[in-house]
């Protein structure tokens, strides 16, 4: 069964880091570009960041661009996402999700995903 | 700038209706877009991916149409377990990836 499980989300103040694992298993992790996408509680879904199969190539959303690092361990079946300078309006629920392609492009959707992660900045 | 606009942003329907959902792009993404199911507490699940191909293992009363700037998420006849929330999303222009803002679909 192809999964993915969140993990590490918490609650952090303003302006600090915290950073976000994603394991997956039932795949061959190392074969396809994986992504983060939030949700702010009620609200609708926020693409956040992308990483392709061989972490190479990074892409990520004008909100999260230099705060947010998306990087991957293929030997552990890990993705990460370290954040950084963390604002009230980071807070949210994010998942991770897989792309059916090797890298993101056109073209790009999602699934399977996780079951998701909370984060609240609050002080 | 580029939108992504989901219509309704809510419906009330009954069991064996016929449900429609648009989504409109501010410019042509050729068939790039995929619709999802998300229920409360859950993960999305994608339904229809490059407009009109059904994910694997979901039923076929589900049905996606459209190209260019127009699309459409059809459920031929509602059933109990597809009152959820419906997004919109569309890749066609790395690093732009964008979701509709959601439909919800619940009971009459």
């Amino acid at each position: 069964q192809e999964m993915l499980v969140e993990s590490g989300g918490g609650v952090v103040q303003p302006g600090r880091s915290l950073t976000l694992s994603c394991a997956a298993s039932g795949f061959i992790f190392g074969g396809y570009a994986i992504h983060w996408v939030r949700q702010v509680p009620g609200k609708g879904l926020e693409w956040v960041a992308a990483i392709s199969y061989d972490g190479h190539k990074t892409y990520y959303a004008d909100s999260v661009k230099g705060r947010f690092t998306i990087s991957r361990d293929n030997s552990k079946n890990i993705l990460y996402l370290h954040m950084s300078r963390l604002r009230v309006d980071d807070t949210a629920v994010y998942f991770c999700a897989r792309d059916p392609f090797n890298d993101y492009g056109a073209g790009s959707w999602f699934d399977p995903w996780g079951q998701g992660t909370l984060v609240t900045v609050s002080s | 700038d580029f939108h992504l606009t989901q219509s309704p942003s809510s419906l009330s329907a009954s069991v064996g209706d016929r449900v429609t959902i648009t989504c409109r792009a501010s410019e042509n993404i050729n068939l790039y877009l995929n619709w999802y199911q998300q229920k409360a507490g859950k993960a999305p699940k994608v339904v229809i991916y490059n407009a009109s191909t059904l994910r694997s293992g979901v039923p076929s009363r589900f049905s996606g149409s459209g190209s260019g700037t127009e699309f459409t998420l059809t459920i031929s006849a509602l059933q109990a377990e597809d009152f959820a929330t419906y997004y919109c999303q569309e890749s066609s222009s790395s690093p732009r990836l964008l979701f509709g803002g959601g439909t919800r679909v619940d009971m009459k």
